[in-house]
């Protein structure tokens, strides 16, 4: 199976809260999870990516946990601000091969 | 990272008629793809742009709708054609398989089509 499940489909949360993302995959030869950040009218820009061998990933305010048996992985923005507000994707890809993404989730921060 | 820019950046067809999209790359790269993003929606895999050879196309694409072309390492183009107000999405480029990110895929800023 190739699909990549990803909730909520929006979420809204206020500034300095925390926002959560979730996916769930389940073939077991994705070895690579991206996660993207887009902006009306824009590509998607790589945020933050990890592979099956760490748990967790943090830069800045971004952290990316994993879950290898549960096959599931997490995006959490700490602290999020309204500059924040975008859609997200999760991905997942096996050895740098073609993406397969989630169904992304609209993200508004409320100042 | 890789600067990749797309033209057109958008575009008004008639139905009926193609639209040939470009995508440039700063460097070169090994892998270059080509996906589309419907209104409000995730995006698909159209096709990998394979150099020298022809694409790879993901089922429920072919060749005769969305033709692609990649004659060096920086540079591809897709041809949407005869176009139906049903192919109105964003068509994005990306690349992959980097010198020092070997799984990391950048994409473009996408061309933005809608069909009347």
């Amino acid at each position: 199976q190739q699909q990549v499940k990803q909730s909520p489909q929006s979420l809204i949360v206020q500034k300095g809260g925390i926002s959560i993302i979730n996916c769930a995959y389940e073939n077991t030869a994705f070895d690579y999870f991206p996660w993207y950040q887009q902006f009306p009218g824009k590509g998607p820009a790589l945020l933050i990516a990890i592979r099956p061998d760490v748990s967790e990933k943090k830069e800045g305010r971004f952290t990316i946990s994993f879950n290898k048996s549960a096959k599931q992985f997490s995006l959490h923005i700490m602290d999020s601000q309204p500059g924040d507000s975008a859609t997200y994707f999760c991905a997942a890809s096996i050895s740098g091969s073609r993406l397969t993404f989630g169904e992304g989730t609209q993200l508004t921060v409320n100042p | 990272s890789a600067v990749i820019s797309q033209k057109p950046s958008r575009d008004i067809c008639q139905r009926g008629t193609s639209l040939t999209i470009q995508c440039q790359v700063d460097s070169q790269v090994t892998m270059m793809f080509w996906y589309r993003q419907q209104p409000g929606q995730s995006l698909t895999l159209i096709a990998t742009a394979n150099q020298g050879s022809e694409a790879t196309y993901e089922s429920g694409f072919v060749i005769d709708k969305f033709p692609i072309s990649r004659p060096n390492l920086t540079f591809s183009t897709l041809t949407v054609s005869n176009m139906s107000p049903e192919d109105s999405s964003i068509y994005l480029c990306s690349v992959g398989r980097l010198a020092g990110s070997t799984d990391t895929q950048y994409f473009g800023p996408g061309t933005r089509l809608t069909v009347l």
